[in-house]
């Protein structure tokens, strides 16, 4: 079974702060990872993610995160938060699926993340 | 471009009334599609999968079905809401494997 653990609720900083959420997984198999950003009222926007190679992933406005398989964790970081980053993230695992029905993309319970000006 | 549309934007059923959502997706033929519900604070949850044009696949069983009648476009409906239908109601696509989903907008639906 793939669970996704995302252990804060809801963090808060100010602009220009870097902030971190914290993303954490379960899963045997073969996988891959990815955020979400969700604004208040809409749909959800890929960020980034990752299956294989550099664990370091770059994804859209300066996101990025770290695959880290000895602590099964794909953290998302920014290193200077704007107050439009103000949003819910949702990390999310999937396991590979090639050819077969479909592919399953488990979301975590998502962080809601605050910016202060 | 690829563009995935859903309708309505937003529906107020009474309790026992059918519903009727649907997805569009243009510029991609043959995609995955998916629906997801969220609660209102909650995370998303898979409601049905579709690879086909015709077929649908259950992952959770809410007294809602889907349908594929045309390979762009995925309907989700009920003879009889409940209350706990109540929330945010997410269509997307992917193109299988590790392609990461594009999200519709969603239809924010709330049952009384």
């Amino acid at each position: 079974t793939q669970t996704v653990s995302q252990s804060d609720a809801h963090v808060t900083v100010f602009e220009g702060d870097s902030v971190e959420l914290r993303c954490n997984y379960s899963y045997g198999g073969s996988i891959y990872l990815s955020w979400y950003i969700q604004h208040h009222g809409h749909g959800l926007q890929f960020l980034l993610k990752y299956y294989s190679g550099n664990p370091v992933v770059q994804g859209v406005n300066g996101f990025e995160a770290e695959f880290s398989k000895s602590d099964s964790s794909f953290h998302l970081r920014k290193a200077s938060v704007h107050w439009s980053d103000s949003a819910v993230y949702f990390c999310a695992v999937s396991h590979m699926n090639y050819g077969s029905s479909g592919n399953k993309l488990i979301f975590g319970i998502g962080t809601l993340l605050s910016v202060k000006p | 471009a690829q563009t995935i549309h859903q309708w309505p934007v937003a529906e107020i059923k009474a309790v026992g009334s059918p519903l009727s959502l649907g997805c569009t997706i243009k510029g991609k033929s043959s995609p995955n599609l998916y629906w997801y519900w969220q609660a209102t604070g909650g995370t998303l949850q898979q409601l049905f999968y579709s690879i086909t044009v015709g077929q649908v696949e259950s992952v959770v069983q809410l007294n809602l079905s889907a349908s594929r009648p045309k390979d762009d476009q995925f309907i989700l409906s009920t003879e009889k809401l409940l209350l706990s239908h109540s929330g945010f109601y997410l269509c997307a696509w992917s193109t299988g494997g590790d392609s990461d989903y594009t999200f519709g907008s969603g239809t924010r639906l709330l049952v009384i």
